[in-house]
């Protein structure tokens, strides 16, 4: 069983449209992320869920929006998407959330977004 | 993006040959550093933790060290199969908070 997932793998689109990238993970972790990897590799977290609750939303256009149904789910929502939007998507979760312990992330396989 | 340096970007070697990357940090507060390996197409997997200067921890060909201010990534003897993006990442604690930063990575290639 793939411990976290993300769908869709791929995704391609037109500028200004919305999408969505959801993510579910089995691990019974309590913290869940969303992380930019950039075309350079450079990865950047974007947001960190703890429990359904946001506790890390870097400088991130607020055309971006997560959203945490329960603590296995973190989805992305993106409005209005940007030729700058294109990159891989990784969520990831961990056992405890920053402040409260030190624990190793989870990575999903990523969703390849780009936009034309 | 500056937290966290990682170097060379590319390395090399060829099998059997051992070397080392390196994971150097400038900002203080150190509370864990982590090493990840990435495959093409996929997503970081996890390695190891290193909580404070001295430690070791040891996997198969891999070993990772931690001092003050960096942190090594011996592989000994490695294959082809040991080619990936390895990617350090540190968990701070600052005076804003906790904050985590990944290294732009090391890219190794293990040549037959």
């Amino acid at each position: 069983d793939t411990a976290v997932s993300q769908t869709p793998k791929y995704l391609v689109t037109q500028m200004g449209n919305d999408k969505s990238i959801k993510c579910e993970q089995n691990l019974g972790h309590d913290t869940m992320y969303w992380y930019k990897q950039d075309s350079k590799k450079f990865l950047k977290i974007m947001f960190s869920y703890n429990n359904k609750e946001l506790i890390i939303n870097e400088t991130v256009p607020n055309r971006f929006s997560p959203k945490s149904p329960d603590k296995a789910h973190l989805n992305l929502h993106i409005n209005s998407l940007e030729l700058g939007d294109s990159a891989v998507y990784f969520c990831a979760s961990s056992r405890a959330a920053l402040g409260q312990g030190i624990s190793p992330q989870h990575f999903g396989d990523g969703t390849r977004l780009s936009i034309l | 993006e500056d937290q966290v340096t990682q170097s060379p970007e590319a390395l090399r070697l060829q099998e059997g040959e051992s070397s080392s990357l390196n994971c150097s940090y400038t900002v203080s507060g150190l509370r864990g550093l982590f090493w990840y390996r990435q495959d093409p197409g996929k997503g970081p997997e996890f390695l190891f933790t290193l909580y404070s200067a001295g430690e070791e921890k040891e996997k198969e060909r891999l070993k990772a060290t931690l001092t003050k201010k960096e942190s090594f990534l011996h592989i000994t003897a490695p294959k082809p199969e040991d080619s990936a993006t390895y990617l350090c990442a540190v968990h701070l604690l600052t005076n804003t908070g906790n904050q985590f930063y990944f290294g732009t990575g090391t890219s190794l290639t293990v040549i037959p």
